[in-house]
């Protein structure tokens, strides 16, 4: 079974410090995507990044960046200089080509930046 | 550019009374739709998928039904609400082709008393 694991229930950190979120997948299939969603407060899920797994290079979105591990099946997010809006629940899900890109959630990671 | 939007934002309704939650899609033409749940602090829940007019796939068994009338609409139903109906349900898009990412609507909140 596909499976994606968000170890880290809850973190918090200060503002403008860096952060990294933790993620890992299970999967057989070798053409696949991983994505961090950002849901904030309002609860609208939002798109933060973006990694195919064909590309070795890591994907950076601003502030954002992932360490994208294919042979560990790790695909971390980092946040960089982090900002009160930041705060919100981070999701790492995960598709595979021949799924009818149909995403496999992780159960996500709450982010609290403190002031 | 494409927008999604969902209607209404809230709802309170009784058990046992019947729910219509819309989706529809902007910009876009012949887009994947998907409907999900999410329980307060859980994740996210896939229920109805669709690739095309009156093609529904469900994920799960339950009292809720999805239809596709348009390209671009997407309707959750119940024809009577229970309690553990209640939840946050998010409607999503892909392209049909080429993309793989998945864009949200500003979801619905529902609350089944």
């Amino acid at each position: 079974a596909q499976t994606v694991t968000q170890s880290q229930p809850e973190m918090s950190v200060q503002e403008a410090e860096t952060v990294t979120l933790s993620c890992t997948y299970d999967t057989s299939e070798n053409n696949y995507y991983l994505f961090w969603y950002k849901q904030p407060p309002s609860r609208q899920m939002i798109l933060v990044i973006r990694q195919e797994a064909y590309k070795q290079q890591n994907a950076t979105e601003n502030r954002f960046s992932v360490n994208f591990q294919k042979a560990a099946k790790s695909f971390s997010l980092k946040i960089s200089d982090s900002q009160l809006g930041d705060t919100a629940m981070y999701f790492c899900a995960f598709i595979h080509m021949d799924s009818n890109y149909q995403l496999i959630w992780g159960a996500g990671t709450k982010l609290i930046i403190k002031p | 550019s494409q927008t999604i939007h969902q209607w209404p934002a809230t709802l309170v309704q009784p058990v046992g009374s019947p729910l219509s939650l819309e989706c529809t899609v902007e910009g876009t033409s012949n887009p994947n739709l998907y409907w999900y749940r999410q329980a307060a602090g859980r994740g996210l829940q896939l229920l109805f998928y669709s690739v095309g007019i009156g093609q529904i796939s469900s994920e799960v068994p339950q009292n809720l039904s999805a239809s596709r009338p348009q390209d671009r609409q997407f309707i959750l139903s119940s024809k009577k609400l229970l309690l553990s109906d209640s939840g946050f349900y998010l409607c999503a898009w892909t392209r049909g082709q080429g993309t793989e990412t998945q864009y949200f609507g500003p979801g619905t909140r529902l609350l089944v008393l």
